[in-house]
């Protein structure tokens, strides 16, 4: 069956220190995967989206990498603040109507 | 931020009642989901819409029906509530196509005693 994995773990990062999240799946052919940031009592807010031909997204401090080979996204917060603290979701799409199934999250704790 | 609301934002109901959750966006986007969201299962699809009138089930659509008969407006309706229902809700939507970025609403978090 299909399936995405993310660090179930809280992820603790010293403020300053880049922050690197994995996402994995199995049995996928993504075509797109994207990543949302979630905050306790509110719904997820999209980040990034990359393709699968395209190897690295940047957006400002924030950076994925998508390796279709080993079934794996990265998704890189560098100089990172305690506001980047949150819940991070990976989500894959293989282009239906039924659009993403999202990964469970990982909690990031950004300590000053 | 996305124009997309839900009604109510919080709802207590008991179990056997007829719970019906709205979701209203002023974006003209033609998707529509519905998702829950529980502690270690992340969000999972239950219904989607691809255009009025026009829905699909997703993962765990058991125990839940949908409505869309305006672009604007999305019904989740749990036709007789039971305890496994509690869950926080969320609707969103996303524009040209189902591979586009998803806009979330707030959330309604639904307990059924």
């Amino acid at each position: 069956s299909q399936k995405i994995e993310q660090n179930s773990e809280a992820l603790n990062i010293q403020e300053g220190k880049t922050a690197t999240l994995t996402c994995n799946y199995t049995n996928y052919s993504p075509a797109y995967l994207q990543w949302y940031r979630q905050d306790p009592g509110r719904g997820p807010v999209f980040l990034l989206l990359i393709r699968e031909n395209e190897k690295e997204k940047r957006k400002e401090r924030l950076k994925v990498t998508f390796d279709t080979t080993l079934k794996q996204s990265l998704f890189h917060i560098t100089a990172s603040q305690p506001a980047d603290s949150a819940t991070y979701l990976c989500a894959l799409t293989g282009g239906g109507a039924d659009g993403l199934t999202f990964g469970k999250g990982t909690h990031l704790i950004i300590q000053p | 931020d996305a124009g997309i609301t839900q009604s109510p934002r919080h709802k207590v109901t008991e179990t056997g009642t007829p719970v019906t959750l709205r979701c209203h966006q002023t974006e003209n986007h033609r998707y529509m989901y519905w998702y829950r969201q529980d502690p270690g299962h992340g969000l999972r699809l239950i219904h989607y819409s691809y255009g009025v009138k026009d829905t699909d089930k997703g993962e765990v659509s058991d125990g839940y029906s949908v409505s869309r008969s305006k672009t604007e407006d999305f019904l989740l309706t749990l036709e007789s509530a039971t305890s496994s229902q509690t869950s926080v809700y969320f609707c969103a939507i996303s524009g040209t196509s189902s591979t586009d970025t998803q806009y979330f609403g707030p959330g309604t978090r639904l307990t059924v005693l």
